[in-house]
């Protein structure tokens, strides 16, 4: 079965730019979404189609996808970014989620 | 205004059979390309896919867990309920539904509503 593949945990400045990737077998071939989930809370969808941000998701939130990895970039990172971030993709009738990332902005 | 609402017991004995439900308003799963999936999350670990049902009442379900879900919805209720076999305290998690838009296969367009989850505990 298809895999994605997240750093566990991830630091960032207040007011830098944070990265996240997502790492798969051939993952620019692919859609990848993107969801910020914070404690106690539903999962929100923050990028589509590898780069599209859904309404009132602030221009902050960016992604990118190409070769076999696919990278969500906050810029200007604020406290309330803080959160888990999951990605999504598509495979053989089957949608996997990454294993997860904790965005720790400190 | 889309809304999901998940309904079920929020415990569970080992091998006994979980029924959940999904209570959905503001679409209609007879509306070409509305879909609705199941999606768990253990506690402190990460999403999991489980199943999806269209507007075509085509189905589909976690490769691992297939033989054990069944996926079904009842157009005229706006609900979609999803069942799953033989519960061990590895299936210990909160039960999303969440929609999605897809076509002949995934658009990329991602979950875009999703419930508040429901917690289901399996124990003895």
């Amino acid at each position: 079965s298809y895999e994605l593949t997240q750093p566990p945990s991830v630091s960032v400045s207040p007011g830098q730019t944070a990265s996240i990737t997502c790492s798969g077998d051939k993952l620019g071939d692919k859609y990848v979404c993107w969801y910020q989930q914070k404690p106690g809370q539903s999962p929100v969808l923050v990028i589509y189609q590898d780069s599209q941000r859904p309404s009132g998701i602030p221009e902050r939130f960016s992604g990118s996808n190409s070769g076999n990895t696919a990278t969500l970039t906050i810029s200007g990172t604020q406290a309330m970014d803080e959160a888990d971030y999951y990605c999504q993709a598509w495979d053989s009738s089957t949608w996997v989620f990454g294993g997860g990332t904790k965005l720790t902005v400190l | 205004q889309v809304t999901l609402r998940e309904s079920g017991p929020a415990l569970v004995k080992p091998t006994q059979t979980l029924t959940l439900t999904c209570t959905f308003s503001g679409f209609s799963l007879s509306t070409s390309t509305m879909s609705v999936s199941w999606i768990r999350q253990p506690p402190g670990r990460a999403l999991e896919w489980l199943a999806l049902i269209d507007w075509g009442d085509h189905t589909y379900y976690s490769t691992s867990l297939k033989t054990r879900l069944t996926i079904s919805k009842d157009t005229s209720k706006n609900q979609v309920v999803l069942t799953m076999t033989n519960m061990d305290p590895v299936d210990t998690a909160t039960y999303y539904c969440a929609r999605i838009v897809v076509g002949a296969t995934d658009l990329g367009l991602g979950f875009d509503y999703w419930g508040q989850g429901t917690l289901v505990t399996v124990s003895s």
